[in-house]
């Protein structure tokens, strides 16, 4: 089975703080993505790679950015975290050339204060 | 923009009743029908896809595309609690040689013991 681990359920930020949020496929997939759920929005595409080193924005990169130094590893970063970007976060990851199936983790609950 | 459009509901129904689940899109670039179940706190699970128009079965679950409709539908028969969550369709499209994912935003199921 694909798994897709993010490294944390919930968390907690203060304004202004700086976020990691880190997401690990074990099926060494090429393609990993960021994406934020929020009610009413549905999933929208923050930022994906293709490869390692390599990184594309998605719909609403604003405030975001990414890190993707090793293939199985891909980083949110939020250089300042504001209260609008208190959300669900979902990581996920797809094989090239597989209908871009995606594998989603369970999610980060982010809650900047 | 390729955008797909799907009833948020709730969807409230019986134990034992049969779902049916709609998308409809606009472009007629999507070529992969997907459906994903997620249920609360959790991240979304690839359920079905399919490419061509007409029906795939898959258990309690059929998936139905009517591509000259632009239309897609998921049906659940003899629906059990089990079966409460959220349902995202998803299609994909070719863009600059690469496949890319587009997601209506989810309607919630709930089923009634």
């Amino acid at each position: 089975d694909v798994k897709v681990t993010q490294s944390s359920r919930y968390l907690v930020k203060r304004t202004g703080e700086k976020v990691f949020l880190e997401c690990v496929q074990d099926m060494d997939h090429e393609n990993m993505f960021w994406y934020r759920q929020d009610p009413g929005l549905g999933l929208r595409l923050i930022y994906f790679s293709y490869d390692v080193k390599m990184k594309e924005k998605g719909d609403i990169p604003e405030g975001y950015s990414v890190s993707r130094e090793k293939k199985e590893r891909f980083s949110l970063i939020l250089e300042s975290a504001s209260t609008n970007q208190t959300s669900m976060y979902l990581c996920a990851s797809s094989v090239t050339g597989a209908k871009n199936i995606q594998y989603f983790g369970a999610g980060t609950r982010l809650s900047v204060l | 923009q390729k955008e797909v459009e799907q009833d948020p509901g709730p969807l409230s129904v019986p134990e034992g009743a049969i779902v049916s689940l709609n998308c409809t899109y606009s472009n007629s670039a999507f070529q992969y029908f997907m459906w994903y179940r997620q249920y609360s706190r959790k991240g979304p699970e690839l359920l079905m896809y399919t490419y061509s128009s007409g029906n795939k079965e898959d258990g309690r679950f059929t998936a139905q595309v009517d591509k000259s409709s632009k239309y897609i539908s998921l049906f659940i028969r003899d629906s059990q609690p089990s079966d409460s969550a959220t349902y995202l369709c998803a299609m994909t499209y070719l863009q600059g040689g690469s496949e890319k994912l587009v997601f209506g935003k989810g309607t919630k199921l709930t089923v009634n013991p």
